[in-house]
């Protein structure tokens, strides 16, 4: 089954706005979560990542939430800008395992 | 800064044609990986390493292999390529649980 799963394809968002991406896992042993943003034909760059011994880790307009019983990490993106506009990457792992990445949600920010 | 590099950029390749893809990192990272990105997958990992002269099959492994001749290269071989493996491949190095670094990606077409 899938590990980690990024339930929406795409968002929209108007400019100046609060973006809100969303991950669910699979694995509670899970203890390393990030994103990652990718824009078309370029490779996928980390943006922020917390363990999980936080449930909380803000970074700039980024703000990571883990909710471990929930086996969900979000990430809010602030003031959103046109230039957010591309595809984010959700990915867990868990100490010596290779990482699982979702699908990747589309995210559009409008001017 | 961290540096992976891949190549070729982009490949045509026939089907039943051999296909050999390398990539390099100068991050001394023990972990090196191969993935394929297609719309509506995300990333999927076809093989690992753990070090040199390790490999181990990801999620995805058949009609890949791969090679780990030394800390700094990683190659993905595909004997005899299919329509079916054309894609955007993506290779990428790090340490267990932490930041992976990708390389820029390599094209492949297979007709």
């Amino acid at each position: 089954g899938q590990q980690v799963k990024q339930s929406s394809p795409s968002l929209t968002v108007q400019e100046g706005g609060i973006s809100i991406l969303n991950c669910d896992y699979e694995n509670d042993m899970f203890d390393y979560f990030a994103w990652y943003k990718k824009y078309p034909d370029n490779s996928p760059t980390l943006l922020i990542s917390v363990r999980s011994n936080v449930d909380k880790r803000e970074d700039g307009r980024l703000t990571v939430f883990l909710n471990k019983s929930g086996k969900h990490f979000s990430l809010h993106i602030t003031a959103s800008q046109p230039e957010d506009t591309a595809v984010y990457l959700c990915a867990a792992g868990a100490g010596y395992q290779n990482f699982y990445f979702g699908k990747g949600t589309s995210l559009t920010v409008i001017p | 800064e961290a540096a992976v590099t891949q190549s070729p950029r982009n490949k045509v390749a026939v089907t039943g044609g051999k296909v050999t893809l390398s990539c390099n990192q100068t991050n001394n990272h023990n972990n090196m990986y191969w993935y394929r990105q297609d719309t509506g997958h995300g990333l999927r990992l076809i093989h690992y390493s753990y070090g040199a002269g390790s490999t181990e099959k990801g999620d995805i492994p058949d009609g890949y292999k791969a090679s780990r001749p030394s800390q700094e290269n990683f190659s993905l071989i595909l004997e005899l390529a299919t329509p079916s493996q054309t894609s955007v491949y993506f290779c990428a190095s790090g340490d267990w649980g932490d930041e992976q670094y990708f390389g820029p990606g390599t094209r492949l077409t297979v007709l």
